[in-house]
């Protein structure tokens, strides 16, 4: 069974920095690209960051460049999102989701989700 | 960035009913539309991928259609368990988008 569990959420200063972890599991992680899509308290989706299977090609929204890095490490199953410069509107749910294959960058499997809250 | 648009916001509907939700792209993407369904609460699911081709497990009440730059999401007969909310999303580019989200309620 395909799993993905988030954590590293919390409340953040605004300026500050966290990051959040996805552990995956029942599948060739390896082999799957992987991003990162959160949702605003109340308001719709919205995709933040993509990693090619293998970490070599990396995009983001424009709203996160420079300040986001996505990451992942095969061997460990897992995928990391680190935020930096953390803002009020950064606050969030957000979701690791898994893209089924090749270059169709739907989303067929996600996590329960990760609560980030920036805040003073 | 490719804008997508979805009408309508909200939906009221009765079980048995025959839905349908529009999604317009901004310029043509083609077919590369997914459909997702999301409660509150929690994650979305998949419905539909390739903006006709139903995800393994979606229920056959599901279907899509379109291409270019329109796009509709069909439920059938509506029953008790698809009252939530619908959003379409584009995969023809980066930065992938998102819908803005169609609230199916009773």
């Amino acid at each position: 069974e395909v799993q993905l569990v988030e954590s590293g959420g919390g409340l953040v200063q605004p300026g500050g920095s966290l990051r959040l972890s996805c552990a995956a599991s029942g599948f060739t992680f390896s082999t799957h690209s992987m991003s990162w899509v959160r949702q605003a308290p109340g308001k719709g989706l919205e995709w933040v960051a993509n990693i090619k299977q293998d970490g070599s090609e990396k995009f983001y929204v424009d709203s996160v460049k420079g300040r986001f890095t996505i990451s992942r490490d095969n061997a460990k199953n897992s995928l990391y999102l680190q935020m930096n410069s953390l803002r009020a509107e950064d606050t969030a749910v957000y979701y690791c989701a898994r893209v089924p294959g090749g270059y169709d960058f739907n989303f067929d499997y996600w996590g329960q989700g990760a609560l980030v809250t920036v805040s003073s | 960035d490719i804008q997508m648009t979805q009408s309508p916001s909200t939906l009221s509907a009765s079980v048995g009913d025959r839905v349908t939700i529009t999604c317009r792209a901004s310029q043509s993407i083609s077919s590369w539309l997914a459909w997702y369904q999301q409660k509150p609460g929690k994650a979305p699911k998949f419905l539909i991928y390739k903006a006709s081709s139903l995800e393994s497990g979606a229920p056959s009440r599901f279907s899509g259609s379109g291409s270019g730059t329109e796009f509709t999401l069909t439920i059938s007969s509506l029953q008790p368990d698809d009252f939530a909310t619908y959003y379409c999303q584009q995969y023809s580019r980066f930065p992938l988008t998102f819908g803005g989200g169609t609230k199916v309620e009773i």
